[in-house]
């Protein structure tokens, strides 16, 4: 069990839209902390994605946006391409029991 | 260019200990915390702790206490992850990420197998 919580998959038709959520409590992304996205493709490492709730490293295209409010944080995906299919994992810090490092079970994009 | 570059696959028994290095180049060793996150087959990403270079400092997750420990040589620039008391559930790959300064991953090793079997 997850401290962040995201759900399993998401899919959409080439160029559409899709989000997906990330959601915490009051000892991580409630209580003010950043969240930051990575994208895994099968057999590597994950990539960064997002930093800062908002912020795109040098190179992901401008397509791709993040946003966090209250206890929930979201990544979307615009004009989805194929090579949007990945694993997508929030991340955050947590100042309770669970951890120092949280992330959510990872979601399934599917094109 | 940054580089985190991990020592290879491992096969263990339960109840014995691996050690995992991850060596890096293209920065200054000491200046970034460096975390071990794990990933079992089909799972998501667990966090395990993360290691100050420059001090040797750790902080472990609270799962992982007393069976973690974290260490560097920075005349190598090289950091190590030893897991012990394995069991069949610690097999994963495990991935060491440089921390890019607020508790985020700009830059991630490759990957390690750990195998725990009979």
């Amino acid at each position: 069990q997850s401290v962040l919580t995201q759900p399993p998959s998401v899919s959409g038709a080439p160029g559409q839209r899709v989000t997906i959520s990330c959601t915490g409590s009051s000892s991580n992304i409630g209580a003010g902390y950043d969240v930051h996205w990575y994208q895994q493709f099968p057999g590597t490492a994950p990539k960064l994605l997002i930093y800062g709730n908002s912020n795109r490293p040098s190179g992901v295209p401008d397509r791709i946006s993040g946003s966090k409010s209250g206890t929930s944080a979201s990544l979307a995906i615009s004009g989805l391409q194929a090579e949007d299919e990945a694993d997508y994992y929030c991340q955050s810090y947590d100042s309770g029991l669970s951890g120092y490092v949280v992330f959510g079970g990872g979601t399934k994009v599917t094109v | 260019q940054v580089h985190l570059v991990q020592s290879g696959a491992e096969v263990k028994k339960p109840g014995a200990s691996v050690k995992v290095s991850c060596k890096a180049s293209g920065y200054t060793f000491t200046g970034h915390y460096l975390h071990w996150v794990r990933q079992a087959p089909g799972q998501g990403l667990e966090w395990l702790g993360r290691i100050n270079p420059n001090s040797g400092g750790t902080t472990y997750a609270q799962n992982f206490q007393g069976r973690v420990t974290m260490t560097r040589d920075t005349s190598i620039r090289t950091a190590y992850m030893e897991l012990s008391r394995l069991r069949s559930d610690d097999t994963a790959v495990y991935y060491c990420a440089r921390d890019q300064g607020s508790v985020f991953f700009d830059f991630w090793g490759q990957g390690t197998l750990v195998t725990v079997s009979s």
